[in-house]
């Protein structure tokens, strides 16, 4: 089957550690984004890719990177520089622009 | 400025009532419309989606929206709404054919409860 796949569903993480999380894909989409989502906030934009080995910055990029090395991989890491990240993460990937995005599973963050 | 409104943040319809969700966009060119569910702790699922022709729209579950381009809005309705429909709308937008590139913009979702 294909689609989108995150891991872990459920992280943990301490205050000032740095933590990635994974999005793989296997739909042959080109772009994928990086989506957070907190109570009532809708989702906001990090950061999306449209082609391998390029990147830009969304809405809310401080305190969060990214690679994109492969077509199906998109991995986020949330730095100690996130004040405040826990929050759901979302990763989404579109075949081309001007569609609809596919959505995983999320991952819920949280820091202890 | 791009944007969405969603102006239901909570919604409770009874079990076999109509429904109808509002949407509306400020958009600078005519978008793309989409309407997705999130079940609480799970990823988005498209339900419809816009992108040219005829302005009434059918979906998955027995949804269907309606673009009014004058009063810039994409409605989600559903005849008859089940116990199972209860979860988050949200409404999106994105640049429609010849437009610049851009990213999908989410609106805040409406909650959706229902009574049985």
């Amino acid at each position: 089957d294909g689609g989108i796949t995150q891991s872990p569903k459920y992280l943990f993480r301490k205050e000032g550690q740095n933590v990635t999380l994974s999005c793989e894909q296997n739909l042959n989409h080109d772009a994928m984004y990086w989506y957070r989502q907190d109570p009532g906030q809708g989702l906001r934009l990090i950061y999306y890719s449209q082609i391998v080995n390029d990147f830009q910055k969304g809405d809310i990029a401080e305190g969060y990177s990214v690679s994109r090395e492969k077509k199906e991989s998109f991995p986020l890491t949330v730095t100690s520089a996130q004040k405040n990240p826990t929050a759901f993460y979302l990763c989404a990937s579109t075949p081309r622009r001007h569609t609809e995005a596919f959505f995983g599973q999320g991952t819920r963050l949280t820091v202890v | 400025a791009q944007s969405v409104t969603q102006p239901d943040i909570h919604i409770t319809v009874s079990e076999g009532a109509s429904l109808e969700l509002r949407c509306n966009y400020s958009y600078g060119a005519t978008p793309y419309l989409f309407w997705y569910v999130q079940s609480p702790g799970q990823g988005l699922q498209l339900l419809l989606k816009y992108f040219s022709g005829d302005t009434l729209v059918q979906g998955i579950k027995g949804f269907e929206a309606e673009f009014k381009r004058s009063q810039s809005s994409f409605n989600l309705r559903k005849p008859s709404v089940h116990w199972s429909d209860a979860a988050e709308y949200f409404c999106a937008v994105g640049p429609g054919y010849g437009g610049s590139q851009g990213n999908l913009i989410f609106g805040k979702g409406t909650k959706l409860s229902v009574k049985p």
